[in-house]
């Protein structure tokens, strides 16, 4: 089994800053990643796949970087609608997801 | 627009059945394959169960391998999970996770139904 390490579990920063959410993978999954979104009460929402494309709607803010085993999602400038919840997950082999980190927006 | 519509969920004993169900809309059903993804209270997320377009491919992650079946209707366009021998661990919100045409990420969500495991 492909297991996924996502650090840090929770991060706190300021409007405007830049983040930075780190996904480390067991076994080597090349590219086949993908980064969702999920606030309290919501679905999960597809934010990257493919390690570094954005999916449709999604603001350029987000991007995504990475390939084997180490993988980072970055948002340029966080805005206050970006507090929530971002899972990694691989889909190299079945699907396994991060076990989260939590953003919040002081 | 797609729309995956989950409904089914509720308080069941250990030990116990229940069978979720997903009416999908919005896309060409028969195209896709599809998933159940689950989230304990206040946990992280979960794969449980893929099932591919024509229903000949069928995975299941560990935890509810043995306890768990996956179907589809085509007739309805909706996609199944029977659960059985119900545990504790099994609370949780269940969604149904449309996959990408091509791909194997996950495209679209349902906004899920809650199942609670409790005596």
């Amino acid at each position: 089994d492909i297991q996924m390490t996502q650090s840090p579990s929770t991060l706190s920063a300021s409007i405007g800053d830049r983040v930075t959410i780190i996904c480390r993978a067991s076994h080597s999954i090349s590219s086949w990643l993908a980064w969702y979104q999920q606030k309290p009460g919501q679905a999960p929402k597809l934010l990257i796949y493919h390690a570094s494309n954005l999916e449709s709607g999604v603001p350029s803010r987000f991007s995504g970087s990475g390939s084997g085993t180490e993988f980072t999602l970055t948002i340029s400038s966080l805005q206050p609608d970006d507090s929530a919840t971002y899972y990694c997950q691989q889909y190299e082999s079945y699907w396994t997801f991060g076990q989260g980190t939590k953003v919040e927006v002081k | 627009e797609v729309q995956l519509v989950e409904s089914g969920g509720g308080l069941v004993q250990p030990g116990g059945s229940l069978r979720l169900s997903c009416a999908a809309s919005g896309f060409t059903f028969t195209s896709h394959a599809m998933n159940w993804v689950r989230q304990a209270p206040g946990k992280g997320l979960e794969w449980i169960s893929y099932i591919s377009s024509n229903s000949r491919t069928i995975y299941y992650a560990d935890s509810v391998r043995g306890r768990f079946t996956i179907s589809r209707d085509h007739t309805k366009d909706s996609v199944l999970l029977q659960m059985n021998s119900l545990r504790a661990e099994d609370t949780a919100v269940y969604f149904c996770v449309k996959k990408d045409a091509k791909d194997f990420y996950f495209e679209s969500w349902g906004q899920g139904t809650l199942v609670i495991v409790s005596s």
